[in-house]
């Protein structure tokens, strides 16, 4: 089946600092990826859908520029959570589309301390 | 009222039992219903996919989808312990955007 990976799959920084988080696919050209927040014992939200070549789409509520989104090509897609407080701390999961399925990378723990 | 509804559980059945996960949604707009299993601190996992209305049967695994009543259910026969995981419904229309549900939390206990 097609892989997703998602690289770091934990991480802990300080307030103020920023984190990137990849998202490749690596058996497929994605042309779309997803970006997801999850708060414990919630379900996933869709904070941004990232396209390659141009802007990323934000869900309301989402501000743009704490968290930068690059899809530089079609298999690599960034999330740059800058200036990171404490109540950004969640678990990060990507995802990419292979025609009509969805496949989720392992996911990101960011704690912000 | 939100688009997708699932009873957050949590569902605690003994190894062996059949187990039903339900969703029920809102915007007839949605074709692609599907079901991802989520352990705990990883990412979810594509179990079953389903186009449009009809059941769909995978090893253990059945996934049943009623359009006219906005109705989902996966079923799990002989359930295991590895079974034991979050299960996310999830759908969407012919656009990109993907609706979950909260997620049911199964523990199946030897």
């Amino acid at each position: 089946g097609a892989v997703v990976s998602q690289h770091p799959s934990w991480v802990i920084c300080k307030s103020g600092t920023s984190v990137k988080i990849e998202c490749r696919s690596l058996d497929f050209q994605a042309t779309t990826m997803f970006w997801y927040r999850q708060f414990p014992k919630q379900s996933l939200m869709l904070m941004a859908t990232s396209n390659e070549g141009s802007k990323a789409t934000y869900e309301q509520g989402v501000e743009k520029d704490k968290f930068l989104i690059n899809h530089a090509s079609l298999t690599l897609s960034t999330l740059t959570v800058t200036s990171a407080h404490p109540e950004d701390s969640s678990f990060y999961i990507c995802s990419a589309r292979r025609e009509t399925e969805a496949f989720f990378g392992q996911g990101t723990r960011l704690t912000v301390v | 009222q939100k688009e997708v509804e699932q009873d957050p559980g949590p569902l605690s059945v003994p190894e062996g039992a059949i187990v039903s996960l339900n969703c029920t949604y809102s915007n007839s707009a949605f074709q692609y219903f599907m079901w991802y299993r989520q352990y705990s601190r990883k990412g979810p996992e594509l179990l079953m996919y389903t186009y449009s209305s009809g059941n769909k049967e995978d090893g253990r695994f059945t996934a049943q989808v009623d359009k006219s009543s906005k109705y989902i259910s996966l079923f799990i026969r002989d359930s295991q312990p590895s079974d034991s995981a979050t299960y996310l419904c999830a759908m969407r229309g012919g656009n990109n955007d993907m609706r979950f549900g909260a997620g049911t939390r199964l523990t199946v206990k030897p």
